[in-house]
């Protein structure tokens, strides 16, 4: 079945460590997005990425970093540079947001990062 | 940049009907969407309109009214399993790009 996958469902990470979120997709779409949530907030966009190996800052990008080698993939990374990286963390795709076309994004199922 | 208001919390009964309004403000509208999110869960697509009126989808519709930056999703004989945040989202062009801004969600509460 198509679908975007994300691991781990949680994750635990000391301060001051590096912390990798892994999406993949097999949907064929073009644009990957990762989103963070916080309680009582709406989705907030990190980064995204329209093509393989093109990927731009989102609304909250500062302390993550993210790849695009694959169509199929895009890791986001949590640094340590990132200073509440406590979230619900999503990851999303779509066929092709270059085009101005209003098409849906579809979710994968979050990855829940908690730092201790 | 926009601003998309809905509401924090609606409570409903199983078999009513509760229309969840959302107001938005943009500069290069190109459409809105609802989006349905259990807890813990992945946000999935609800609906989608692009011009004004009303779409219907089963129990399901949603209503746009670009000239008043409106919009309302409506969930008719309402089901247990309806208890979800309700996630409005609009597609903005004025920043070439067309990223999607989310609200912040409305939780929806049925009740026996």
């Amino acid at each position: 079945d198509g679908g975007i996958t994300q691991s781990p469902k949680y994750l635990f990470r000391k301060e001051g460590q590096n912390v990798t979120l892994s999406c993949e997709q097999n949907l064929n779409h073009d644009a990957m997005y990762w989103y963070r949530q916080d309680p009582g907030q709406g989705l907030r966009l990190i980064y995204y990425s329209q093509i393989v190996n093109d990927f731009q800052k989102g609304d909250i990008a500062e302390g993550y970093s993210v790849s695009r080698e694959k169509k199929e993939s895009f890791p986001l990374t949590v640094t340590s540079a990132q200073k509440n990286p406590t979230a619900f963390y999503l990851c999303a795709s779509s066929i092709d947001s270059s085009s101005g076309l209003a098409d849906e994004q579809f979710f994968g199922p979050g990855t829940r990062l908690t730092v201790l | 940049g926009q601003n998309i208001d809905q509401p924090t919390e609606m409570t409903a009964t199983e078999g009513a009907i509760v229309q969840i309004n959302c107001t938005y403000q943009t500069s290069g509208f190109n459409g809105l969407f609802w989006y349905q999110q259990h807890a813990g869960e992945a946000p999935t697509f609800l609906s989608y309109n692009v011009l004004d009126g009303l779409e219907e989808k089963g129990r399901f519709s949603s209503f746009l009214s670009r000239s008043k930056g409106y919009s309302y999703l409506l969930l008719k004989e309402l089901q247990m399993k309806d208890s979800a945040s309700y996630l409005c989202a609009v597609r903005d062009l004025s920043d070439s790009w067309g990223k999607l801004q989310f609200g912040a969600g409305t939780q929806v509460v049925v009740t026996p």
